[in-house]
């Protein structure tokens, strides 16, 4: 069955401190890849994505993600996160010929200042 | 920067009875979803929706649910007869292509 895990359903970082948070995902095909953020109150918003080309890819606020295909990952970055990054981050895969994403469970970031 | 709306951010009803969450995808986007998240739970695809048809959708979307675009701004998901476990957050979401999806801020169902 397709699916998406993130491992850490909460984080706690102190500012500066290095973030990343795993994503696999089950999938026999040709799949697109994307992050999304929830900020307290606000709707999802696009971090990055990747559809195809260099594994790594970089997106808003100094996020970067690597698709690495040999073990169906997709894992998010940041080298020194902020108070701001407080948020929720989901994972999330659409497989080619769909119109579907399936989502991670979300993982709860929260910095401390 | 465009965004997409939806209303209302919140309803109540009672079970057995029929509501219309309504949506307003960005203006050019062609592709438009729903998705549902229940407390504690995964966000769920429910339907996707092309060229005024239902292109895709889940085990999830029985005949309880019907998806429409009665005109050429909204979007809207009718659940005919609502149960205790339909409520949840109810995502709308549009795209320009099969791309990125930008979500709208949800309506959040109670059924009581």
């Amino acid at each position: 069955a397709q699916s998406v895990s993130q491992h850490n359903h909460h984080v706690i970082l102190s500012e500066a401190a290095s973030l990343e948070l795993g994503c696999n995902y089950s999938y026999g095909g040709t799949v697109n890849l994307f992050w999304y953020v929830q900020y307290p109150g606000q709707h999802l918003q696009l971090l990055l994505k990747y559809f195809s080309g260099d594994p790594l890819v970089k997106g808003i606020k100094g996020f970067e993600a690597e698709f690495i295909k040999s073990k169906f990952s997709f894992n998010l970055r940041k080298p020194s996160v902020q108070w701001s990054d407080t948020a929720e981050y989901f994972c999330a895969v659409r497989g080619s010929g769909t119109y579907k994403y399936i989502f991670g469970t979300g993982t709860r970031l929260k910095v401390l200042a | 920067e465009p965004e997409v709306t939806q209303t209302p951010s919140h309803q109540v009803t009672q079970m057995g009875q029929e509501v219309i969450l309504r949506c307003v995808p960005i203006s050019n986007h062609l592709y438009f979803y729903w998705y549902r998240q229940i407390l504690g739970q995964k966000v769920e695809f429910l339907v996707s929706f092309y060229n005024n048809e239902i292109s895709e959708k889940s085990e999830i979307f029985d005949d309880q649910f019907s998806v429409e675009r009665p005109d050429g701004s909204n979007f809207t998901l009718k659940i005919r007869s609502t149960k205790l476990e339909d409520s949840a957050m109810y995502f709308c979401a549009s795209s320009p292509q099969l791309t990125e999806q930008f979500f709208g801020p949800g309506t959040r169902l109670t059924v009581l």
